[in-house]
């Protein structure tokens, strides 16, 4: 079955350098999360989208953007990285009313 | 506020040892309640769910039952094996606020021979 795939796998950047992250929800899946997940911690909600527009805003630095295309793939964009944005990131999709949320396998970024 | 709190970890225990992994809830809604499992390196896997009060949601032998009273979701399993060692996320979800998980801080579980 398909799942959610994420792009790169693996990421390192220096500081104040930007990072594109991927994120290739489900088919026919309508709803995309973001989630950051720092060393030891809880994921925590970054952004979502229903149908390409923005659903849902959690705490997303400034720094950070995101969009959905017309495609239904979503990209989160991080600018000015700093050491404290490594983490690994998390995407998922679900279908809207169906709490059947299926999670990537993450993006771990580095910030050096 | 919405909020999941978990007992700390990390818990360990021997092969085919009963499992309990407490976890309470704060919601100003009726949520869905979820426990997600994250092996070593490895992404979120959803574990098992409820949607409602007195659900029992269950898998590969852990069961869960959403009590409303207590505003509990407790994680148990009768006997454990050692590839159940993970970090076991408790989490809600409520349907008016766009369905975005809130995690607990999670509790690591290590099963010994």
């Amino acid at each position: 079955a398909a799942g959610v795939i994420q792009s790169p796998r693996h990421l390192i950047k220096e500081k104040r350098e930007t990072a594109t992250l991927k994120c290739y929800p489900i088919p026919r899946h309508d709803t995309v999360y973001w989630y950051q997940q720092g060393p030891g911690q809880d994921p925590q909600f970054l952004i979502s989208f229903y149908e390409k527009m923005q659903s849902d805003k959690g705490s997303i630095p400034d720094r950070f953007s995101a969009q959905q295309f017309s495609d239904y793939h979503s990209e989160l964009n991080m600018s000015s990285l700093e050491l404290g944005d490594s983490a690994l990131y998390f995407c998922a999709s679900s279908l809207s009313g169906n709490y059947g949320y299926t999670f990537g396998s993450g993006t771990r970024l580095t910030v050096v | 506020g919405n909020s999941v709190t978990q007992m700390e970890g990390p818990v360990t225990l021997s092969e085919e040892a009963f499992l309990t992994i407490n976890c309470t809830y704060t919601a100003t809604g009726y949520p869905s309640l979820f426990w997600y499992v994250q092996y070593p390196g490895e992404g979120l896997q959803l574990l098992l769910k409820a949607t409602k009060a007195d659900d029992k949601g269950s898998n590969k032998g852990f069961e869960a039952t959403y009590r409303k009273e207590t505003t509990s979701f407790h994680l148990e399993k009768g006997s454990v094996q050692v590839s159940d060692s993970a970090v076991y996320f408790c989490a809600l979800a409520l349907r008016n606020q766009g369905g975005k998980l809130i995690f607990g801080q999670g509790t690591e579980l290590s099963v010994k021979p």
